[in-house]
C-alpha cells in the first residue's frame, strides 16, 4: 500500500477485555515498531520487528502486552485484560533496512472504560 | 538511557515569521535523527531525517541541524503560515538491544505545539 494502515481507528473497551490492534506496514519494509503515545506525550517504544522475527520487546509495559508478525508482513498488537492506564495512541511504524527513515501510520486511539 | 527534550512546550507567532525549534538529547551515539509533524488525532508525518554524518538537512522551508558533540538540533521554518500548526517531535535513533545492522529505536522528545496565527 502507499503508507502504514492501522485498524480500528478508534477502540473503547470495557475494563477487562481483551483488544487486538492491526498495522499494515508498507509493503517489502523488513522493520517494523510499535510505539504507545498517552496524551500531552511523545510516543515510546513498545516492540520491534525484522521480518517474522521479534528482536526487541523491551517496550512492552506488562505480560498483557502481545505482539506478532507470523508471517513478516501484517503485525497485531494484542492487549489482554486491559486496564484503564493502557488508555492511549498506539503508533506503527515501518522502514526499509539501515538507517532510513521511518514511516507511522494514523494511530490506534484506545479508550479503556 | 537516552532522553530528549524539546524547547519551548508550546510557541505562538504571527504568519510569516522566521522560527526555531530546539531538540536536545543525553546520548550523542545516535545514528540519525528524524523531525515530525503530528496534526491533532492524526500519526506522525515525517519531515527530516539527519543521519549522524550529516550537519543538516533541507525541504522547502524547513532546515534541520544537527551537532552531535553537543547533543542538539534545530528545526528552522522560514515564513510561517498557519497550515505549519502542529505539533513537532524530534526523535533520536539508538541501537536497541538488539545490535544487527540498521536495527535501531526512536526515543521521542514530548514535542513543541506551534500555532502560526494569520
Amino acid at each position: 500500500g502507499a503508507g502504514v494502515s492501522q485498524s480500528p481507528r478508534y477502540k473503547v473497551a470495557k475494563r477487562g477485555q481483551d483488544v487486538a490492534l492491526r498495522c499494515d506496514p508498507i509493503s517489502g519494509h523488513v522493520s517494523l515498531f510499535w510505539y504507545q503515545q498517552a496524551l500531552g506525550q511523545g510516543p515510546e517504544f513498545l516492540t520491534y520487528f525484522q521480518n517474522e522475527a521479534q528482536l526487541d520487546k523491551s517496550g512492552l509495559p506488562s505480560d498483557r502486552f502481545f505482539a506478532e508478525r507470523p508471517e513478516g508482513s501484517v503485525s497485531t498488537l494484542k492487549i489482554q485484560r486491559t486496564q484503564q492506564e493502557d488508555s492511549a495512541v498506539y503508533l506503527c511504524a515501518s522502514r526499509s533496512l539501515g538507517y532510513t527513515e521511518a514511516f507511522f501510520g494514523q494511530g490506534t486511539r484506545l479508550t479503556v472504560v | 538511557k537516552q532522553e530528549v527534550t524539546q524547547i519551548p512546550a508550546a510557541l505562538s507567532v504571527p504568519e510569516g515569521e522566521n522560527l526555531v525549534l530546539n531538540c536536545s538529547f543525553t546520548d550523542s551515539a545516535i545514528y540519525n535523527l528524524q523531525w515530525f509533524r503530528q496534526d491533532p488525532g492524526k500519526g506522525l508525518t515525517s519531515l527530516l531525517l539527519i543521519q549522524s554524518s550529516q550537519r543538516e538537512q533541507t525541504s522547502g522551508r524547513l532546515n534541520a541541524s544537527l551537532d552531535k558533540s553537543s547533543g542538539r538540533s534545530t528545526l528552522y521554518i522560514a515564513a510561517s503560515q498557519p497550515g505549519d500548526s502542529a505539533t513537532y517531535l524530534c526523535a533520536a535513533a539508538l541501537g536497541g538491544i538488539y545490535s544487527g545492522a540498521g536495527s535501531y529505536q526512536l526515543t521521542f522528545g514530548k514535542g513543541t505545539k506551534l500555532s502560526v496565527i494569520p
